[in-house]
């Protein structure tokens, strides 16, 4: 069966420092992996995906996602971030037969002033 | 362009009674998704059409769960009755075939007292 896992519930950064959110994945083949954002009463905002190439992904507002295959991992970072990054972040994995988006649990990032 | 629409975004009810959501897609979108979140998880999928068809319905507690695509556009989610486990937000999503990007409506958030 496909999974991620986020092992960190919240993330706590200054602005300006430097962010990760971590996520691990368990597929069978190659995998179709995504970033998700959702901010406080809103849907979830896509921010990147991984499906073949490069293993450096750019994204929306800054954010880009490192896929390293012999870690199984794909970690959501930004090299400065913002207040307004504060958010809930989802990592998924696509399912290859029904297309479905397999959810982790969600990371809350906090950025402090 | 308008995104995915739902409506209602926030319901209260009382256990037993039926609710009722609505889902817009964005146009041209041929693949729907409702997902259900529960407070600190990420979303997991109910049902899936492509068109009007449901293709993937097999996490949708069939009991008292029931959704309809009739048009193959707009879509509705019916529980009834409700449980206060039900008490979640219910997310839609659609995209251009199921190995498109998957957007995401604000959510129903319902209550069930």
């Amino acid at each position: 069966a496909q999974s991620v896992a986020q092992p960190e519930d919240q993330v706590n950064v200054a602005e300006g420092n430097p962010l990760t959110v971590k996520c691990t994945y368990s597929v069978s083949g190659n995998p179709y992996l995504f970033w998700y954002v959702q901010y406080p009463n809103r849907g979830l905002q896509f921010l990147l995906k991984y499906i073949t190439g490069d293993n450096l992904v750019k994204g929306s507002y800054g954010f880009e996602a490192e896929f390293n295959k012999s870690q199984t991992s794909f970690h959501l970072k930004k090299p400065s971030a913002l207040v307004s990054d504060s958010a809930l972040y989802f990592c998924a994995v696509r399912d290859r037969v029904g297309g479905k988006l397999i959810f982790g649990q969600g990371t809350e990032l906090s950025v402090k002033p | 362009e308008a995104g995915v629409v739902q409506s209602p975004r926030y319901k209260i009810i009382e256990k037993k009674q039926p609710v009722a959501f609505w889902c817009n897609p964005i146009s041209g979108h041929n693949t729907l998704y409702w997902y259900l979140q529960n407070l600190g998880q990420g979303p997991e999928l109910l049902i899936r059409y492509e068109n009007e068809e449901a293709v993937d319905d097999s996490q949708l507690p069939k009991d008292r769960f029931s959704a309809e695509r009739l048009k193959g556009v707009d879509s509705t989610l019916k529980i009834q009755p409700a449980e206060l486990g039900d008490s979640a937000v219910y997310l839609c999503a659609s995209s251009l075939g199921r190995g498109g990007g998957q957007f995401f409506g604000p959510g129903t958030r319902l209550t069930v007292l």
